[in-house]
């Protein structure tokens, strides 16, 4: 069964204060893994899409990596408003739906 | 362009009763997944739906059962409540079915 595991469970963050979160996967081929950011009492929204090992894609702060078996969401000089639910989920290959399984996530607090 | 609308936000049920949650896709999607996110947890794939048809399932029994329309809005119906089917209850519309989702703001369900 494919399996996500997101670490660290909470991370609290000076604003300014770099730092990374951790999704690591054990699935039987990817399709893709996929970052999303969801606010309290909103739904989740979508961040990044890494295909293939050694991908990274950036936007503002935030840049996702992707290795064989996990993946890093780096925030860079984080902002209060960077405070966030940050989920990770992956789709595989083998079935007809585009199902995602996702992590438990990660719980950013920046403060000021 | 219009993104996806759920409703009702939130709603109180007793154990045994029925509901139904309903949710607008996303001006020019035409698939629409369902989630429930459970307190603390990452959302858990319900199913899936393309063109009216469903086309995916989790490991939800088939109490839980939905609907797709012409329009691509669709329903998800839950029968014979259960205390753990209290949850925020998510709808994501996307392009023939990628992991790029758009969610909606969900509803929240509380079964007492």
């Amino acid at each position: 069964e494919d399996q996500v595991t997101q670490s660290p469970e909470a991370l609290r963050l000076q604003e300014g204060e770099s730092s990374s979160l951790n999704c690591s996967y054990t699935v039987s081929g990817l399709r893709g893994l996929f970052w999303y950011r969801q606010d309290p009492g909103k739904g989740p929204e979508f961040l990044f899409t890494l295909y293939s090992a050694g991908e990274e894609k950036e936007k503002e702060r935030l840049k996702a990596t992707l290795t064989k078996k996990e993946s890093f969401l780096h925030i860079t000089a984080p902002k209060p408003e960077d405070s966030a639910t940050y989920l990770c989920a992956v789709s595989v290959y083998g079935s007809n739906d585009y199902k995602l399984s996702f992590g438990a996530g990660t719980t950013v607090t920046v403060r000021a | 362009e219009t993104g996806v609308t759920q409703s009702p936000t939130h709603l109180i049920k007793t154990r045994g009763q029925q509901v139904t949650l309903r949710c607008s896709s996303q001006s020019g999607h035409n698939t629409v997944s369902w989630y429930q996110q459970a307190l603390g947890q990452g959302p858990q794939f319900i199913f899936q739906y393309y063109r009216e048809e469903e086309n995916g399932r989790g490991n939800f029994p088939p109490r839980f059962s939905g609907l797709q329309f012409p329009n691509y809005s669709s329903e998800l119906n839950v029968n014979a409540l259960e205390l753990d089917d209290s949850a925020l209850y998510l709808c994501a519309s996307s392009q023939d079915g990628t992991g790029e989702l758009f969610f909606g703001e969900g509803s929240r369900l509380t079964v007492l």
